[in-house]
């Protein structure tokens, strides 16, 4: 069966730096579009950022481009995002997520993780 | 930015029909994605491509996709619905949220 599961999260002071990982299993990593995405306590979910299938194709949202860095390793399969230059307001779940894709084209995140809470605070 | 709004909180008696709508700037020509989620747990895809329905999705489970508003509709809604409910569509690159909606089966 399918199974993201995130580690990486923690308490870090505003400016700090830290990385996430989600491990994948159960399907064909290298086949899929994968994203992190987010949910701040209370508040709904945001999009963070998606990286094809091999990796050259890479969108990151305003709120946090030029300070994360999403990344892949296909034969790990293995998703990760290196999150610098943190602030307050990056506080949230963070979840790691495959997407879903037909002939249509995008059909939805079909799997997610159970996230992982990072906290930034002084 | 591209924005999809949605009712922070809506209200249906157990057996009746729940409506939750989306909108957002010809929405109607985007795919939209609805998605559950309950207390402590991860989102789940309820509705993909306006209509359709994730393997294992109960029937009562539908949506549709004009002009501006994209609508999840819930038929015979039950006591194990009650959720918050996230529509999605692409905007070009970028992939935006509406701020969801709040289900409450009373």
């Amino acid at each position: 069966q399918v199974q993201l599961v995130e580690s990486g999260g923690g308490l870090v002071k505003p400016g700090g730096s830290l990385r996430l990982s989600c491990a994948a299993s159960g399907f064909t990593f290298s086949d899929y579009y994968m994203s992190w995405f987010r949910q701040a306590p209370g508040k709904g979910l945001e999009w963070v950022s998606y990286i094809s299938s091999s990796g050259p194709t890479i969108y990151y949202a305003d709120s946090v481009k030029g300070r994360f860095t999403i990344s892949r390793d296909n034969a790990k399969k293995s998703l990760y995002l290196q999150m610098n230059s943190l602030r307050a307001e990056d506080t949230a779940v963070y979840y790691c997520a495959r997407w879903h894709y037909d002939s249509r084209g995008f059909a939805g995140i079909d799997y997610w993780g159970q996230g992982t809470l990072v906290t930034v605070s002084s | 930015s591209y924005e999809l709004t949605q009712p922070p909180s809506v209200s249906v008696s157990p057996g009746q029909t729940a409506s939750i709508t989306c909108s957002g700037d010809k929405l109607g020509h985007k795919y939209v994605c609805w998605y559950q989620q309950k207390p402590g747990q991860s989102p789940v895809l309820v509705i993909y491509q306006d209509n359709k329905r994730p393997s294992g999705i109960p029937e009562r489970y539908s949506g549709s996709n004009s002009g501006n508003t994209a609508t999840l509709t819930i038929s015979g809604t039950q006591a194990m619905d009650e959720a918050d409910y996230h529509c999605q569509a692409w905007d070009t690159t970028t992939v935006v949220f509406g701020g969801g909606t709040k289900l409450t089966v009373l």
